[in-house]
């Protein structure tokens, strides 16, 4: 079966720097992979899709990466704001559905 | 637009007894899902729709069952709630599958005690 996988369950980062989560994916194509912002209490709300034919995607401060070889994203945020803490889930879309990493709780702190 | 809507915010079941979620979206979307979310399990998918009148089986169907009469509405129902079934619940909708962002309801917290 599919799998997806965060790395890290908790990140803990300076405000101002970059913050830099990973996703990574087992064999599946064609690769898309979405991230999502989750905070506490709410649903989660779409940041980015990436496709496995994208180098890279950008909105914002946000950026992501997508590395076909390594079966991985790679999820940046930019000088960091304490605003941007919350979890960040990395999804892979399959064809009528899509399924998620378990997270990484992402905190700056000030 | 009120995007999605999930109803009721809260509920607590006895064990045994009965309940239907129901999730609405106003965007025309085609696809619908139900998830569950549990600490350190992440979201995990329970059924799905591709259209009205159409439902399929997710990750963790054991214990639920969907309808899907309009396109706008998507309900799941638990028959015989167990303790195990103490979630948070969110519904998702998308214009189309896997290939596009899903909008996220606010969630329904459900303790069966």
């Amino acid at each position: 079966s599919q799998k997806i996988e965060q790395n890290s369950e908790a990140l803990n980062i300076q405000e101002g720097k970059t913050a830099t989560l990973t996703c990574n994916y087992t064999n599946y194509s064609p690769a898309y992979l979405q991230w999502y912002r989750q905070d506490p209490g709410r649903g989660p709300v779409f940041l980015l899709l990436i496709r496995e034919n994208e180098k890279e995607k950008r909105k914002e401060r946000l950026k992501v990466t997508f590395d076909t070889t390594l079966k991985q994203s790679l999820f940046h945020i930019t000088a960091s704001q304490p605003a941007d803490s919350a979890t960040y889930l990395c999804a892979l879309s399959m064809h009528d559905k899509i399924i998620f990493g378990k997270g990484t709780r992402l905190h700056i702190l000030p | 637009n009120a995007g999605v809507t999930q109803t009721p915010k809260f509920r607590v079941l006895k064990t045994g007894q009965s309940m239907t979620l129901l999730c609405a979206q106003d965007m025309n979307h085609e696809y619908m899902y139900w998830y569950r979310q549990d600490p350190g399990m992440g979201l995990r998918l329970i059924h799905y729709s591709v259209g009205e009148g159409t439902t399929a089986k997710g990750e963790v169907p054991d214990g639920y069952n969907v309808s899907r009469l309009k396109k706008q509405n998507f309900l799941l129902g638990l028959e015989s709630a167990a303790p195990s079934q103490t979630s948070v619940y969110f519904c998702a909708s998308s214009l189309q599958g896997g290939d596009y962002e899903q909008y996220f309801g606010p969630g329904t917290r459900l303790t069966v005690t």
